[in-house]
């Protein structure tokens, strides 16, 4: 079956503007997760969409935000980007939290650059 | 709360040497521990997992890892290392929200 699918794979923005990313969960999996990923602070939570609620969130700041669709997939926002923003951003797709003994598979992750 | 610690930054191994890579972590309840590998530009690649049972877990690539309950360590391992190895490797556990806390990661340089 696909993977985890992310787009777009990379992308240039300059200090100010907004950003959505997306993502494609595996198939019948109906939880997303979205990680920030960078050299100085590793792999950071950001947040946990469920059934299109969010379940958990990570300790960054309003300007990052999210929503799931009732197909599952799922799309983050950052709005006035920073340049502290560049990173790649990882999304895990899981069944939920009934399933706490199952892995997590991850897309390939889009690499954002603000300039 | 749940965390993992990697403590070394870099592995560096002669290619057909042993592999061992270090995670500690802490928990309460029972420990939902996982293993990524992570290439250049790529997204993280499930290795294994500990759920319950056997303490020596197998994995992809021939990794496995062991858990230890009373030092709370979940070292990968491989008893002979490829230079295809050399990657990005995260150790995590699964907290009771279902979010995965991520160690730091290990850089492991497998040199030929």
């Amino acid at each position: 079956k696909a993977g985890v699918t992310q787009t777009p794979r990379y992308l240039i923005k300059t200090r100010g503007q907004q950003v959505t990313l997306s993502c494609s969960p595996i198939s019948g999996h109906r939880s997303v997760s979205w990680y920030q990923q960078t050299p100085g602070q590793g792999l950071q939570f950001l947040f946990e969409y469920f059934s299109e609620t969010q379940r958990n969130k990570g300790n960054f700041p309003g300007r990052f935000s999210g929503r799931q669709f009732s197909n599952s997939r799922s799309e983050m926002n950052v709005s006035t980007l920073e340049l502290g923003d560049s990173a790649l951003y990882l999304c895990a797709s899981s069944l939920g939290p009934g399933a706490m003994n199952t892995e997590a598979f991850f897309g390939q992750g889009t690499r954002l650059t603000v300039v | 709360a749940q965390s993992v610690a990697q403590p070394e930054d870099q592995v560096n191994v002669a290619e057909g040497n042993p592999l061992t890579v270090k995670c500690t972590y802490s928990v309460s309840g029972n420990p939902y521990l996982f293993w990524y590998v992570q290439y250049p530009n790529r997204g993280l690649q499930f290795l294994l997992k500990y759920i319950t049972g056997d303490n020596l877990v197998k994995g992809s690539y021939g990794f496995e890892a062991e858990f230890n309950k009373s030092q709370t360590s979940f070292h990968l391992k491989k008893p002979s290392a490829l230079v295809s190895d050399s990657a990005l490797y995260f150790c995590a556990v699964r907290d009771e929200g279902n979010r995965l806390a991520f160690g730091k990661g290990n850089q492991v340089v497998v040199i030929p």
